[in-house]
């Protein structure tokens, strides 16, 4: 069984200062990771995916992640946020089991850039 | 290209009633899933469909939803009789296939509101 644990539920910061979301998962199997982002009242955009090879990988709009399979991690960060990163941003895991491909997505963290 | 297309993007009954909801995905995507995303929670995988076959309804409540997707294009999920806690935004979403289901292209939404 896969699942996904974000940390944090909600994350506030000042715009231009550094943030890191927290993402841990657990599978039994290979996984892909994904982060997405869910602006008020849209559906989700992709952020960033790691599938295999560098365990950096770098999505839109600044952000990147780090893929650490010791720690069954892979937060998400960005150096300087802006307040149009204000969002809900969910990680999810992708991998393939016996009972066939599945889908799972963490609760959320709800990230906040003050002014 | 056009994204994933739903409809309505709300709709507000009162329980007991029926309700359906109306997707269209990306041209040539040949797997659609339905998510159920309740508030302050990750979208929670309801059915999935290869073209116009179920690959995975195991936390569809089956007693009270349906979907299909006859033409292997578009796609509807119906609700019927509607219970109070079926209150959610339910999310289609596309892949081109299964085998790579990498990235999943998420549409608008329909918010239900049941009272």
């Amino acid at each position: 069984a896969q699942s996904v644990t974000q940390l944090d539920s909600q994350v506030p910061v000042f715009e231009e200062a550094p943030v890191e979301l927290r993402c841990n998962y657990s599978s039994s199997v290979s996984v892909y990771l994904f982060w997405y982002v869910q602006y008020p009242n849209q559906g989700l955009q992709l952020l960033l995916k790691y599938l295999s090879g560098s365990t950096l990988v770098k999505g839109i709009n600044g952000f990147e992640a780090e893929f650490n399979k010791s720690q069954t991690s892979f937060h998400l960060r960005k150096p300087s946020v802006h307040i149009s990163d204000t969002a809900e941003y969910f990680c999810a895991v992708s991998g393939f089991s016996n009972t066939g491909n599945q889908f799972y997505f963490g609760t959320g963290t709800s990230l906040t850039v003050i002014p | 290209e056009a994204g994933v297309a739903q409809s309505p993007r709300y709709k507000i009954i009162e329980k007991r009633q029926s309700v359906a909801f109306w997707c269209n995905p990306i041209s040539g995507h040949a797997t659609l899933y339905w998510y159920q995303q309740i508030l302050g929670q990750g979208p929670k995988l309801l059915i999935q469909f290869q073209n116009n076959g179920v690959v995975d309804d195991s936390q569809l409540p089956k007693d009270r939803f349906s979907a299909e997707r006859l033409k292997g294009v578009d796609s509807t999920l119906k609700i019927q009789p509607a219970k109070l806690e079926d209150s959610a935004v339910y999310l289609c979403a596309s892949s081109f296939d299964r085998a790579q289901t990498y990235e999943q292209y998420f549409g608008p939404g329909t918010r239900l509101t049941v009272t």
